[in-house]
């Protein structure tokens, strides 16, 4: 069955410390690539997505990530956080039913 | 664009009853929305993706005779739990597909006493 790990599961920084949260998935096929991040009382936002092309993705507030195929890796960074930055991040891949499989999500908390 | 609501935010109900929760695309249609549920400090675990005008679908493990899903139309889906136990307690997500994306709802959480 197909899944996505995430390898930190929390995360403490001061902030301007630079970001890199892992993920990988166990699908070899073609997948769309997602990160979400869910801030304290709010909903699930859409950070950035991986559908083709580019390998680096940019997406809202700084972040971006990088897909490695080879690696089966779909790691989130970002070169300075800030304290609004504190939230929960899930990386989420589709299913060959284009589904969507979520990682356990990171917890990330900045300090200021 | 493309905001998803649920009603109610949060919901208090005695073991035994059934609750209703309700999804809705305020400003866009979705033929397709998806019901998730999120335990404490864990991921969102998908429940049944739900079809307008036609049947649910079901995850492996999730009884559809306890969850029951209907999408009556393009902006609404609904959720009930019928015959609610405390273990039903979770914090319970929508989301609604545009294209290749889903948006997601604010969530509902059930707790039943």
């Amino acid at each position: 069955a197909q899944s996505v790990s995430q390898h930190n599961h929390h995360v403490i920084l001061s902030e301007a410390a630079s970001l890199e949260l892992g993920c990988n998935y166990s699908y070899g096929g073609t997948v769309n690539l997602f990160w979400y991040v869910q801030y304290p009382g709010q909903h699930l936002q859409l950070l950035l997505k991986y559908f083709s092309g580019d390998p680096l993705v940019k997406g809202i507030k700084g972040f971006e990530a990088e897909f490695i195929k080879s690696k089966f890796s779909f790691n989130l960074r970002k070169p300075s956080v800030q304290w609004s930055d504190t939230a929960e991040y899930f990386c989420a891949v589709t299913r060959r039913d284009n589904k969507l499989i979520f990682g356990a999500g990171t917890r990330l908390a900045v300090h200021p | 664009g493309a905001v998803v609501s649920q009603h109610p935010s949060w919901v208090i109900c005695k073991s035994g009853t059934s609750v209703k929760i309700e999804c809705r695309s305020l400003d866009f249609q979705a033929t397709t929305m998806f019901w998730y549920r999120q335990f404490p400090k864990q991921s969102l675990m998908l429940m049944a993706t739900s079809n307008e005008g036609s049947k649910a679908t079901y995850e492996q493990g999730v009884e559809k005779d306890k969850f029951l899903i209907n999408h009556a139309s393009l902006t609404l889906s609904t959720l009930t739990v019928t015959s609610a136990h405390p273990e039903d307690s979770s914090f319970y997500i929508c989301s609604a597909k545009i294209l290749n994306e889903q948006y997601f709802g604010p969530g509902t959480r059930l707790t039943v006493t």
